[in-house]
C-alpha cells in the first residue's frame, strides 16, 4: 500500500508552545489530506480536511486559528497546534486521499502522540 | 444518537474461534463502508470495504444490511494476530473516499 508518514512521531512540549506536526505522502500525490484526533479510548474524530493550495476545511468545534493547517504542495500538509495546553495531549493521525481513476482510498499516517505539560 | 455505534468489547476468544461484531449506523445516505483494524497506539489501517451484496477476504466476511443499518464483520479461525481493535466506518456522503466517520472501535483479544 501506499506510504504515510508524519513528524514527529512523539512530541512533549510546555503548556503555552506551539507544536507543529508533518504529514508527508512519500510515493503518491495528495491533493486532499485529513487530520484526526484521537483521545484515549474514544474513536478517530475528523479535525479538518485539508486541501491543496486552498484553505483548510474544519469540522464543527474545531478552532481554525488554534489548529492552524497548511497544505503547501500536493505531498505534505502540516497541522500547527498554536499555545497548547493540557486538554490538546492527543494523538493526532493525518491521512492522505490517494486517488487513480476510480481508485481511491485513505493511507494514514502513524500519528503522532502530543504531550502538553 | 452516535453517527457510527460499536460494542466497544472487548471479546475474548480462544484460538480457533469465530466472533462477529456488529455496527449500526444513523446516517441512512450513507454510501461507503469499512472495517479497519488499529493495534495498540498505532494507526488504522484499511482490512477491508463492505459491498451491498457481502464480501469474503479469506477468513474475514462482512455484511451490509441497508434497511437495518446495520454492518457486520465475522471472522473465523481467529488467530493471535487478530487482537486488535476493530474499527466500523463511514462515509455518510456519495462523494468518493471523501470524510470517514469512526465508531470507537470494538476490542478482540485471542488467547492460545
Amino acid at each position: 500500500g501506499a506510504v504515510v508518514s508524519q513528524h514527529p512521531s512523539r512530541v512533549i512540549c510546555k503548556s503555552g508552545t506551539s507544536v507543529k506536526i508533518e504529514c508527508r505522502s512519500l510515493d503518491f500525490q495528495a491533493t486532499t489530506m485529513f487530520w484526526y484526533r484521537q483521545f484515549p479510548k474514544q474513536s478517530l474524530m475528523l479535525m479538518a480536511t485539508s486541501n491543496e493550495g486552498s484553505k483548510a476545511t474544519y469540522e464543527q468545534g474545531v478552532e481554525k486559528d488554534k489548529f492552524l493547517i497548511n497544505h503547501a504542495s500536493l505531498t505534505l500538509s502540516t497541522l500547527t497546534v498554536t499555545s497548547a495546553h493540557p486538554e490538546d495531549s492527543s494523538f493526532y493521525i493525518c491521512s492522505a486521499r490517494r486517488v487513480e481513476g476510480v481508485y481511491n482510498e485513505q493511507f494514514f499516517g502513524p500519528g503522532t502522540r502530543l504531550t502538553v505539560l | 444518537r452516535k453517527e457510527v455505534e460499536q460494542d466497544p468489547g472487548p471479546f475474548n476468544v480462544p484460538e480457533g474461534a469465530t466472533v462477529a461484531f456488529n455496527c449500526t449506523y444513523s446516517n441512512s445516505a450513507s454510501q461507503s463502508f469499512f472495517w479497519y483494524r488499529q493495534d495498540c497506539r498505532k494507526e488504522p489501517k484499511l482490512l477491508m470495504s463492505v459491498y451491498s451484496s457481502g464480501n469474503e477476504d479469506g477468513r474475514f466476511t462482512a455484511q451490509l444490511n441497508r434497511a437495518s443499518q446495520y454492518i457486520s464483520l465475522l471472522i473465523r479461525d481467529s488467530k493471535l494476530s487478530d487482537s486488535a481493535t476493530y474499527l466500523c466506518v463511514v462515509n455518510p456522503m456519495n462523494t468518493g473516499f471523501q470524510k470517514l466517520v469512526f465508531g470507537t472501535g470494538t476490542r478482540l483479544l485471542v488467547s492460545p
